[in-house]
C-alpha cells in the first residue's frame, strides 16, 4: 500500500508560468516532508522540505505548502524555467530517534516548454 | 559532484555471476542507505547502516548482501540475481536519520541482469 502518492505521472507547463506538483500521504505519523528533483542519469537531489509544524516553506522560486488535515502537500515553482524539467519526487518520514525510513512517491515528470 | 560516488555506473551481469556495487561518501555522514528504483515504482529502501551497524533490512532477498566496512564505504554484493532485479540502485548518506536536510544521493548504478 503506497503511503506517499503522486497521482500525476507527468505535467507540462509553459516557461514563465507556475508549475504545481501535488502529493498525498496516508500515514499520519509522517511529520517531515521533502521534495527531490532528478535529472536523467543522475541521482535525486534534495530541493526543499517542510515540517508538520509549518504550512508553508519558501526558497527562492520554490514553495512547498502543507495541508495536514487533507494530508496533502504541493510544490510550486514560479516562474518555471526549462532547466526545471526533471522528475520530482515527494518523500515523507517520521521524526524521532532511530527513524531512518524515507518513503517516496513514484514521481512526476515536469516538462517546461520554452 | 554530489559527494556520494557510486561505481560502476552501469553493470550487465548474468544470473550466475557475482558482482559488487560500491558507494563512497566523504561528507562526514553517519548513515548510509541502499535504495532500488524500478520502472514505474517508487524508490524502495533496501538497507540502512548507521555508524556501520545495519539498522534496517526491508525484507530484501538474500541474493543481495550489504557490507559497511566503515562509515565512508558501503557495498552491495550481488549473486544469482534474477532478471526482475534489473533496476537503478541508488546509494545515499545522511548526517543522522530522517531529518529535514534529507539524504545525499549518488548517481546510481544501472543494473541489467541477463
Amino acid at each position: 500500500d503506497q503511503q506517499v502518492k503522486q497521482n500525476s505521472p507527468s505535467l507540462s507547463v509553459q516557461e514563465g508560468r507556475i508549475s504545481i506538483l501535488n502529493c498525498d500521504y496516508t500515514n499520519s505519523m509522517f511529520d517531515y516532508f521533502l521534495w527531490y528533483k532528478k535529472y536523467p542519469a543522475e541521482g535525486p537531489t534534495f530541493l526543499i522540505s517542510i515540517s508538520s509544524i509549518k504550512d508553508k516553506n519558501e526558497d527562492g522560486r520554490f514553495t512547498v505548502f502543507l495541508n495536514k488535515s487533507a494530508k496533502h502537500l504541493s510544490l510550486h515553482i514560479v516562474p518555471s524555467q526549462p532547466g526545471d524539467s526533471a522528475v520530482y519526487f515527494c518523500a515523507a518520514s517520521s521524526s524521532g530517534a532511530g527513524s531512518y525510513q524515507l518513503t517516496f512517491g513514484k514521481g512526476t515528470k515536469l516538462s517546461v516548454i520554452p | 559532484e554530489t559527494g556520494v560516488t557510486q561505481t560502476p555506473r552501469h553493470l550487465v551481469m548474468g544470473m550466475t555471476n557475482k558482482k559488487s556495487l560500491k558507494c563512497e561518501q566523504h561528507l562526514g555522514h553517519n548513515a548510509m542507505y541502499w535504495y532500488k528504483q524500478s520502472a514505474k515504482k517508487p524508490l524502495e529502501l533496501m538497507f540502512v547502516y548507521s555508524l556501520e551497524e545495519r539498522v534496517e533490512n526491508n525484507s530484501v532477498p538474500s541474493r543481495f548482501s550489504p557490507e559497511c566496512p566503515n562509515s565512508s564505504h558501503l557495498f552491495l554484493h550481488l549473486h544469482t540475481l534474477q532478471p526482475e532485479d534489473s533496476a537503478l540502485y541508488l546509494c545515499a548518506s545522511s548526517r543522522e536519520g530522517a531529518s529535514l536536510r534529507g539524504y545525499t544521493f549518488g548517481s546510481g548504478t544501472r543494473l541489467t541482469v541477463v
